[in-house]
């Protein structure tokens, strides 16, 4: 595709159940990352790949917090027995080389009520 | 640690009149310093990149300066499509992430 692709675009998740956030990087890019937006803030890192390999994810908040990109492409972050601090927007980013500027998607904003 | 402060919070300006944000930072180790443009429900978009001072580089209305210290990202003759949050973020050292400020709020007024 021509971009980051991410869905859903909005998730609501009643408090304690798990959620599956998607992202389909540029093709070809083989850095993807994950981060956090809060309302006002900037965003905020989780995690890296490089192809399939987790190579840092220092900023996952806590053990709920998954992500997986199996096959060097699509990623996956979940999140299991959601709280009301995970609501925020989830931002990918995929990038040709780490040092390489990375193009975010539209990201998918979270909410637990 | 990357620490990225961004002035002023918001800034209001008419349309045609020029201003300058502000990125300062502390890093280890420069790799880059990003500016993005981010619009209200989309994700950041990408702009700019510096790598080291002295560098500038230009886009349309917008120009952006690195030193050692700061960036700046100046408009000129900014008109009402150019509101946005202008975020600024920085690579370092090992880390393959970016660290990102809390963003300028752009509003131009026509």
């Amino acid at each position: 595709g021509a971009g980051v692709s991410q869905s859903p675009r909005y998730k609501v998740a009643k408090r304690g159940q798990d959620v599956a956030l998607r992202c389909d990087p540029i093709s070809g890019h083989v850095s993807l990352f994950w981060y956090q937006q809060a309302l006002g803030q900037g965003p905020e890192f989780l995690t890296y790949f490089q192809n399939e390999a987790q190579l840092d994810k220092s900023g996952l908040p806590s053990d709920r917090f998954f992500a997986e990109r199996p096959e060097g492409s699509v990623s996956t972050l979940k999140i299991q027995r959601t709280q009301q601090e995970d609501s925020a927007v989830y931002l990918c980013a995929s990038s040709t080389h780490r040092d390489t500027e990375a193009f975010f998607g539209q990201g998918t904003r979270l909410t637990v009520v | 640690e990357d620490q990225v402060t961004q002035s002023p919070e918001a800034l209001r300006l008419q349309e045609g009149e020029s201003s300058s944000l502000n990125c300062s930072y502390t890093v280890s180790g420069l790799r880059g310093l990003f500016w993005y443009r981010q619009d209200p429900g989309k994700g950041p978009e990408f702009l700019f990149t510096l790598y080291s001072a002295g560098e500038e580089k230009e886009k349309e209305r917008l120009k952006a300066t690195l030193t050692k210290k700061e960036s700046f990202l100046h408009i000129t003759a900014p008109k009402p499509e150019d509101s946005a949050t202008y975020l600024c973020a920085v690579g370092s050292g090992s880390a393959r992430q970016l660290t990102f400020g809390s963003g300028t709020q752009l509003t131009v007024l026509p």
